[in-house]
């Protein structure tokens, strides 16, 4: 009866460095989602994948952020030259979907990555 | 596109007190209406959803909130507060699976639930 998991808990880079977020979705959870919190903004949604493709990346904040996702399971984010404004908890969640439903889904953890 | 405003960034109420928190929505199809809870250092957690059929809506914790579609509000109310509801409170919308594809939910600014003893 796992969740969604999510790793590292806590990431602490360097301004430049690249990071990368892992998710790990409910066994059988066609559809995963990665969100963004921060103080500013709130709760923002980034990207969405329906299996191992994402239909729509205009979340995405930057060229900097690109997400994947393979074997229909594990997601990873990444952020290449890491900036302060960056800094914020990335949350993932994942839902089943079946055509016509709505759209309950069920969070991580999230990590919490702070740019220095 | 959808949108959410929560009113009152924090609120406050006493011990044993009614909690109501204020949620509207603007959603240019019938949307699916969530309430999450988050916990301090926690991920969210779905108090309850709305997607069609019976406009109240019970959740867990003993949380339930109404769908006034003419209002364009989902209000989450508890009759009675308890110093463990503590926490921040998330209102969500989605359109569902509805123009061939998920969405992301779109989430208000949240309200920061304050119990005083």
């Amino acid at each position: 009866g796992a969740g969604v998991s999510q790793s590292p808990s806590n990431k602490v880079t360097e301004k430049g460095k690249d990071v990368e977020l892992r998710c790990d979705p409910i066994s059988g959870h066609t559809a995963l989602y990665w969100y963004r919190q921060s103080l500013g903004q709130g709760l923002e949604f980034l990207i969405y994948f329906q299996g191992n493709s994402a239909p729509d990346k205009s979340g995405l904040p930057s060229d900097r952020f690109s997400a994947e996702r393979t074997g229909g399971s594990v997601s990873t984010l990444t952020i290449q030259r890491t900036q302060q404004e960056d800094s914020a908890v990335y949350l993932c969640a994942s839902s089943l979907v079946p055509a016509g439903s709505y759209n309950e889904q069920f969070f991580g953890p999230g990590t919490r990555l702070t740019v220095l | 596109a959808q949108s959410v405003t929560q009113l009152g960034s924090h609120v406050s109420v006493s011990e044993g007190a009614l909690v109501l928190l204020r949620c509207n929505y603007s959603s240019s199809v019938p949307p699916y209406l969530f309430w999450y809870v988050q916990y301090p250092n926690q991920g969210l957690q779905l108090l309850l959803k709305y997607t069609t059929g019976a406009t109240l809506v019970k959740g867990i914790n003993g949380f339930e909130a109404e769908f006034k579609k003419s209002e364009t509000s989902f209000h989450l109310t508890k009759p009675s507060a308890h110093m463990s509801d503590a926490a921040e409170y998330f209102c969500a919308v989605s359109i569902g699976y509805s123009g061939g594809g998920a969405d992301g939910l779109t989430f208000g600014k949240g309200t920061h639930l304050i119990i005083q003893p």
